[in-house]
Parts: structure tokens; C-alpha cells; sequence
């Protein structure tokens, strides 16, 4: 079974700093990796995903993430984060297409303080 | 473009009763999800439709029904809600099924 770990709650940074929020995950074979952010009352917007290629995948809103195979990681990063940046942040992975439909498993969730 | 709209918005049902909460995507995506929203558990798969005409079930699918009559409505039914349903849903769809879902904006429903 697929699975995915976000190891904490909540991560609290200053804006201008560099962000980390955590993902690591369990699947058989060649992983599909997502990260989505979700603003209060509102539903997940897609931020970006690792299919295949280069580890580093850049996505919306200057945010990128870097696949790392051997720790089985999709850490989400910023170089600088705004306080507009504060949310919740869901890390999601399925396994290889195999003719189903696409049964992403989400983690529990980061939730992303920015503060001034 | 409107993308995914669910309805309604927010409910309060009493135990025992029935109800449907709507979705329907603007998109054409042949693959369409329910997802429930618990604190702590992140989000789960309820059911899921790979194309018009077919279902499956999901993590946690009792309780509820779907059904995908066309390729812009996939329904979620509740038949005799029960207190432990009090959760904010979720529907969402794909193109592909490799490419990234979209979500529409949430169905609060509280079961008391």
C-alpha cells in the first residue's frame, strides 16, 4: 500500500526566509508526486508534481521541490517566503499507472505560519 | 471557467436522514473523486469514477454512493447520515490519470 508521511504539524518561518516543508513517502515502484496548498475555507489547489526527470520540479508561486529516490523524499521548498504563503500544505503520491484511476494518498498535512 | 462546483455549499442533516451533495466540472475530465476532510487524517478517497458509466470504491466508502450517469456529474449520496459523516468534502477531477486532480471548493456537512 501507498502511503505518505508529513512529519510536522506545523512550521513556522519569517518572511524572506528560506521555507522547508517535508514529504516522504512509500510506494511500489516509480512514484508520482504532488504537492497542493489549501487556503482556509477553501478547496487544494495544485502547486506542482514530479512524474519523471529532473529531481527538481519548479512549480506555481515560486515554490519547487526536490525528488530525492534513495530517501524516498519530496520536500517542498522556497527561497524566500511571504506571509501570504501561510496555509496548509498536503504532499499526495501514487504509484504507476496501472489502467485505474489516478488514487492519489494524501498526507495529513503542514500547516505554514509566515510571520513578519 | 467555473471548473468544479459543488453544492451546497454547507448542511446541517439530522441522523438517519438522506442526502445528496452535487458536483459537476466544466472540464471534461473523464476521472472524478470524493474526498472527505477530517483534522489529522488529511484527505481520504470515499469513491471514485474512472470514466462515465463506472465507480469504485474507495479508502472509506461505507455509507455512501455514486453514481457517474454523464461525464460532468458525479453525485455523492448519503443514505442514512450518521454522526461520524460530519466532515467537509470534497470532489475533485483529472484528465489523465497521471496528471494532477483539481478540487472544487467543499461541501461542510455537519450530522447531528
Amino acid at each position: 500500500a501507498q502511503s505518505v508521511a508529513q512529519p510536522e504539524d506545523q512550521v513556522n518561518v519569517a518572511e524572506g526566509n528560506p521555507l522547508t516543508v517535508k514529504c516522504t513517502y512509500s510506494v511500489s515502484g516509480n512514484p508520482y508526486l504532488f504537492w497542493y496548498v489549501q487556503y482556509p475555507n477553501r478547496g487544494l489547489q495544485f502547486l506542482l508534481k514530479y512524474i519523471t526527470g529532473d529531481n527538481l520540479v519548479k512549480g506555481s508561486y515560486g515554490f519547487e521541490a526536490e525528488f530525492n529516490k534513495s530517501q524516498t523524499s519530496f520536500h517542498l521548498k522556497k527561497p524566500s517566503a511571504l506571509v501570504s504563503d501561510s496555509a496548509l500544505y498536503f504532499c499526495a503520491v501514487r504509484g504507476p499507472y496501472t489502467g485505474t484511476a489516478s488514487k492519489l494518498t494524501f498526507g495529513t498535512g503542514t500547516r505554514l505560519q509566515v510571520t513578519l | 471557467t467555473a471548473g468544479i462546483t459543488q453544492a451546497p455549499t454547507s448542511q446541517i442533516l439530522a441522523a438517519g436522514r438522506s442526502m445528496t451533495l452535487r458536483c459537476t466540472q466544466d472540464m471534461r475530465h473523464n476521472a472524478m473523486y470524493w474526498y472527505r476532510q477530517d483534522l489529522g487524517l488529511g484527505l481520504r478517497l470515499i469513491h471514485y469514477s474512472n470514466t462515465a458509466g463506472t465507480t469504485g470504491k474507495g479508502e472509506v466508502p461505507d455509507g455512501y454512493s455514486v453514481s457517474r450517469a454523464n461525464t460532468d456529474d458525479f453525485p455523492l449520496t448519503l443514505a442514512s447520515a450518521v454522526p461520524s459523516q460530519t466532515s467537509v468534502y470534497f470532489c475533485a477531477s483529472s484528465d489523465s490519470m497521471v496528471n494532477e486532480q483539481f478540487f472544487g471548493p467543499g461541501t461542510r456537512l455537519t450530522v447531528l
